[in-house]
């Protein structure tokens, strides 16, 4: 199994751009989330997923779309990128909701200028 | 929203010595509680985990203990080596099922 798996591993965006970061994983889990990590916080909840066409906010949700079409890919797109948005952003998942050891991708590191 | 903190920023210990990471909570209502490491460029890996229902875990090397009267846990890490060096988190479950990260201790291992 390659785990929880996350593209691009670094990203450099201007103000307003848009993107989407992927993250896809192969264990067969029903809950998906997304994090960000900034420096001197801990890890934010952004949206999470407890199954194929099911999502909701965490967090900090303002700025974040997410849509989950299949139980493998929860795809976070950034709508129109800000300098408050740079931020080093995880993916993971679990196999239940009531299963809560989450394994996380490796991140995302990103830069709005 | 819940709070979630750690006592020290940054901890030290000589190598074979144990450590001891500290964390405060304020949801009195969470139920339960992760302990996370992070290594340097990597996502958080799971260690150990506890419910509020328990006092203390043991895992291989690690011990959580569970202080539901003053709301704090603590990671113990036994016998600690190089490879313990990275960034622990702790997190608590809350409200609608999400976790509640503290912002982490560095813990450095002097060999």
């Amino acid at each position: 199994n390659a785990g929880v798996t996350q593209t691009p591993k670094f990203q450099v965006l201007k103000t307003g751009q848009s993107m989407t970061l992927q993250c896809a994983q192969d264990m067969n889990h029903e809950y998906m989330s997304w994090y960000r990590q900034d420096p001197g916080m801990g890890l934010r909840l952004i949206h999470y997923s407890v199954g194929a066409g099911i999502t909701d906010q965490g967090e900090v949700p303002n700025g974040y779309n997410v849509s989950r079409s299949t139980t493998e890919d929860f795809p976070l797109r950034l709508l129109s990128a800000a300098p408050s948005q740079t931020s080093v952003y995880f993916c993971a998942s679990s196999y239940r909701l009531s299963q809560y050891e989450q394994y996380f991708g490796p991140g995302t590191r990103l830069t709005v200028t | 929203g819940e709070s979630v903190g750690l006592h020290l920023p940054t901890l030290s210990v000589q190598e074979g010595d144990n450590s001891i990471i500290n964390c405060a909570y304020s949801n009195s209502a969470s139920d339960y509680f992760i302990w996370y490491k992070q290594e340097s460029g990597k996502g958080p890996q799971f260690i150990i985990d506890i419910r509020s229902n328990m006092d203390k875990r043991q895992g291989q090397r690690v011990t959580v203990l569970l202080n539901k009267t003053v709301k704090h846990l603590s990671l113990q890490i036994a016998a600690t080596q190089p490879g313990d060096s990275a960034v622990y988190f702790c997190a608590e479950r809350g409200s609608g099922n999400q976790f509640y990260f503290g912002t982490g201790t560095s813990l450095t291992v002097i060999p």
